[in-house]
């Protein structure tokens, strides 16, 4: 099994400060690595796949990198929407695996 | 406009059964793989199963081997999540996922509002 740990596990900013979230693998995930939004109450939202391809109608603001072990998600300028949380997840093997997510939250 | 809408959760006792519906609109049904995902109350989400396009190939997290069963109608565009022997575990809100391509590399590029399972007697 593949483990996704990601970092930090709370991330305090302000808006337009830049955000940079980590996403380390247990071994490598290829480049078969998304990184999904989270607001409560609310199903998650793909922002990034294959490690660096933004999503349709995702802004550029958000953009990820990575491949094998290390990923990053990065938020160039914080809007107020963009507080809330984040998980990376793997789809190389079988089970699939999330991180335990990264709140993003408002300084 | 791609649409999944899940139903059939509620309270159920340990031991106990519960079927999830996942009824899908805007898309070619059988063309995609599907899956389950699922998270505890103020906890992450989790993986459940996935199902391929036929429904001839199914796979499952450990948690819920043996006891779980993933199906889907391709001629009512309907996914099933049978749930036996339900554990306390379980209780989660459940989202079936569209799978964004026909291979299994593929992310989830859409989700249903979820439905909530409460195992509990």
């Amino acid at each position: 099994e593949i483990v996704l740990t990601q970092s930090p596990a709370t991330l305090s900013l302000s808006p337009g400060e830049r955000a940079t979230l980590s996403c380390r693998a247990s071994q490598s995930a290829s480049s078969y690595l998304a990184w999904y939004q989270q607001k409560p109450g609310q199903a998650p939202r793909l922002l990034i796949y294959d490690a660096s391809n933004r999503a349709t109608g995702i802004p550029a603001r958000f953009s990820g990198s990575g491949s094998g072990t290390d990923f990053t998600l990065t938020i160039s300028s914080l809007e107020p929407e963009d507080f809330a949380v984040y998980y990376c997840q793997q789809r190389s093997n079988w089970p699939i695996t999330f991180g335990q997510g990264t709140r993003l939250e408002i300084k | 406009e791609v649409q999944l809408l899940e139903s059939g959760g509620g309270l159920v006792q340990p031991g106990g059964s519960l079927r999830l519906s996942c009824a899908a609109s805007g898309f070619s049904f059988s063309s995609y793989v599907m899956s389950w995902v699922r998270q505890a109350p103020g906890r992450g989400l989790e993986w459940v199963s996935d199902i391929s396009g036929s429904g001839g190939s199914t796979y499952y997290a450990d948690s819920v081997k043996g006891r779980f069963t993933f199906s889907r109608d391709n001629s009512k565009n309907t996914l099933y999540l049978q749930m036996n022997s339900l554990r306390a575990e379980d209780t989660a809100v459940y989202y079936c996922a569209k799978v964004s391509g026909g291979s299994y590399y593929f992310p989830f590029d859409y989700w249903g509002q979820g439905t909530l399972v409460t195992v509990s007697s």
